[in-house]
């Protein structure tokens, strides 16, 4: 079973920065896709950006232009750099690994959480 | 982008009974390789989402054969053929056809 682990969540002022980090038990390029999913306390998920194994980053409206994913293919992990944080972006961040047909796998969650 | 639209929003089950839910999208998922990505996900109270479904009618690996996915174009639905206590949570729809992918709102299946 894959495991996928994330850390770097916790609490910020509005306008701060954090770096999420995600460690995949497999590699992150042997998956079509990696990727952030956010919930928000008592709501739904929201997909906030994903990489394909060939490099190409995709954002959701709400996160363009302050959030950047990366990834370091040697330590199989991907990040999550977010700046200019608002009130809106506390949630759960949830780190997915994404191998289509050969599984998606989850890790278990870090809170980010943005006072104002 | 492609709403996901589910019901029922919350769905009570006796123990053994069957259950369905239904999932609606704004645009066809049937992407130009001719696959459909479309998924279901679960989630437990207190846990992070598990897939259960993958292109409309694929279980993943571990998910009982109770559970199973049908549709196409643009509407699907998951069915529970006999609910168990473990199968309480949020039961999400999920696309990939195009992004930002999106998810349903979610169903709530409780136990009655």
């Amino acid at each position: 079973e894959v495991q996928v682990v994330e850390s770097g969540g916790g609490l910020v002022q509005s306008g701060g920065s954090l770096r999420l980090s995600c460690t995949a038990s497999e590699s992150t390029v042997n998956c079509d896709f990696m990727g952030w999913v956010r919930q928000a306390p008592g709501k739904g998920l929201e997909w906030v950006s994903i990489i394909h194994r060939g490099g190409t980053t995709l954002y959701s409206d709400s996160v363009k232009g302050r959030f950047t994913i990366s990834r370091d293919i040697s330590k199989n992990t991907l990040y999550l750099q977010m700046n200019s944080l608002r009130t809106e972006d506390t949630a759960v961040y949830y780190c997915a690994r994404n191998a289509r047909d050969l599984g998606h796998h989850w890790g278990q969650g870090t809170l980010v959480t943005v006072s104002s | 982008d492609v709403v996901m639209t589910q019901s029922p929003l919350s769905l009570s089950v006796t123990l053994g009974q069957p259950a369905s839910i239904s999932c609606r999208s704004s645009h066809s998922l049937v992407y130009s390789d001719g696959d459909t990505y479309f998924n279901w996900f679960h989630q437990r109270p207190g846990q992070s989402p598990r897939r259960l479904i993958y292109k409309v009618s694929n279980r993943d690996s571990g998910v009982p054969d109770r559970f199973s996915g049908s549709g196409s174009g643009t509407d699907f639905t998951l069915r529970i053929s006999r609910v168990e206590a473990e199968d309480v949570g949020i039961y999400y729809c999920m696309h990939e056809v195009q992004w930002p992918w999106t998810f349903g709102q979610g169903t709530k299946v409780e136990i009655k």
